[in-house]
């Protein structure tokens, strides 16, 4: 079947740099895709989202890219801070439904 | 504005118990969902609800039941619990699956079926 799934279950970033979080799909169907964060015992919380006629949208310190040619998505964060610890969700929208990937653990060192 | 709101938030059960999940969201949606997420699996949907009146299966619906009571409101029920039910369960709602906005979450509810 067609799923979502991150390239990577975890990411060790050093606190300032750049962080990138990949995330493939594979349903050509889908139009509307969600970066959503997960801290420890809370519910995702939306970051960013992007609709397939676009190919890219920032946010603050966020930035999502879309390569509908690969079926590749990738979540940005500028400057990583130790509050951005968390699991990176990709989600994408298919017949009116999310479904996600398995997520990414980024841990931030200090 | 509370948004999301799910009762309880921590349950432990014994095998072949039932329990209902409880879901409201005040912020007017149109569509609601449950999703129960297992490690290293993400979020699957079980049952969504894209209006009221409305309820339809999702990836994972065996074993579960869900009502959408008006349009606040939408439950999942477990009538005979097993142990892999054992999850943390979460409701979300969202303005409509047509509408390019993203789906907002409750807290969640870590079950426990032993």
């Amino acid at each position: 079947g067609e799923s979502v799934g991150l390239h990577l279950p975890t990411l060790s970033v050093q606190e300032g740099d750049n962080s990138i979080i990949n995330c493939a799909y594979s349903n050509s169907a889908s139009d509307y895709f969600i970066w959503y964060k997960q801290e420890s015992g809370k519910g995702p919380q939306f970051i960013i989202d992007i609709r397939s006629n676009m190919d890219k949208r920032q946010g603050q310190r966020v930035t999502v890219l879309l390569n509908k040619t690969v079926k590749h998505l990738s979540l940005q964060i500028a400057a990583t801070q130790p509050g951005d610890s968390a699991v990176y969700f990709c989600a994408e929208r298919v017949d009116y439904k999310l479904s996600f990937g398995a997520g990414t653990t980024v841990t931030v060192r200090a | 504005n509370a948004g999301v709101t799910q009762t309880p938030k921590f349950q432990v059960l014994k095998t072949g118990q039932s329990m209902t999940l409880q879901c409201a969201q005040d912020m007017n949606h149109n569509s609601m969902y449950w999703y129960r997420q297992d490690p290293g699996m993400g979020l699957r949907l079980i049952y969504y609800s894209a209006s009221e009146g409305t309820t339809d299966k999702g990836e994972v619906p065996n074993g579960y039941n869900v009502s959408r009571l008006n349009k606040r409101e939408f439950s999942l029920r477990l009538e005979s619990a097993a142990p892999s039910q054992t999850s943390v369960y979460f409701c979300a709602s969202s303005v409509s699956g047509q509408a390019n906005t993203e789906a907002f979450f409750g807290q969640g509810t870590r079950l426990t079926v032993v």
